[in-house]
């Protein structure tokens, strides 16, 4: 089993949509949780910390299930600019910080 | 702020040649990353280090060396380039565990 596993996607919705990503995390050791945005061809970057009371940044919600181990991002009334692939990271705790990588979910939002 | 810098961006080689990714970061930070992503796959963690003169194995080690001699610097080394490491390849630096992760601009290496 993938010690991060996501929608495969692609997830195709129009401008304006709500759309929901989902992941899941098989070592219940795992102590910090990030989504990450990556754009065709570029680095990944930062798009939010994920934190055990859930948060919100503008359209953006994340929340995390530890009992569940799941974790999950909302993006609400989407732009074209959210088109992307979305990586779920986690790390793991007792021993060195190790980001653990999702394949991703790939979005794209048209007009 | 230049943040992690790769070089090269772009390379090809051929099979059983050697070379050496460079990356550095001027962000103080103290550990350093290696992943590869295959074409619509995730990033997979070749290599680690938490510190100068720290390194460790990540997932797919195989083929790969690292050192890190400094803060600033984790060069990654491929001994004898094989078509399976054709990949892009993206280092990461970040301050402390648990933190966020900044990554350089990736290198595209394709072994022919």
């Amino acid at each position: 089993r993938k010690e991060v596993e996501q929608d495969p996607g692609p997830f195709n919705v129009p401008e304006g949509a709500t759309v929901a990503f989902n992941c899941t995390y098989s070592n219940s050791a795992s102590q910090s949780f990030f989504w990450y945005r990556q754009d065709c061809r570029k680095e990944p970057k930062l798009l939010m910390s994920v934190y055990s009371s859930g948060n919100e940044d503008g359209r953006f919600t994340a929340q995390l299930n530890r009992a569940s181990q799941y974790i999950s991002l909302l993006i609400r009334d989407s732009k074209l600019s959210d088109s992307a692939t979305y990586l779920c990271v986690v790390t793991l705790s007792g021993g060195y910080n190790k980001l653990i990588f999702g394949a991703g979910t790939r979005l794209a939002v048209h007009p | 702020n230049a943040g992690v810098t790769q070089t090269p961006k772009f390379r090809i080689l051929k099979i059983g040649q050697s070379m050496t990714l460079q990356c550095t970061q001027d962000m103080n930070h103290n550990y350093m990353y290696w992943y590869r992503q295959d074409p619509g796959m995730g990033l997979k963690l070749i290599y680690y280090s938490v510190g100068a003169g720290i390194t460790d194995k990540g997932e797919v080690p195989n083929g790969y060396n690292v050192s890190r001699s400094t803060t600033e610097d984790f060069p990654l080394r491929l001994e004898l380039a094989a078509p399976s490491q054709t990949s892009v390849y993206f280092c990461a630096s970040s301050y402390e565990a648990h933190t966020e992760a900044f990554f350089g601009q990736g290198t595209r290496l394709t072994v022919v």
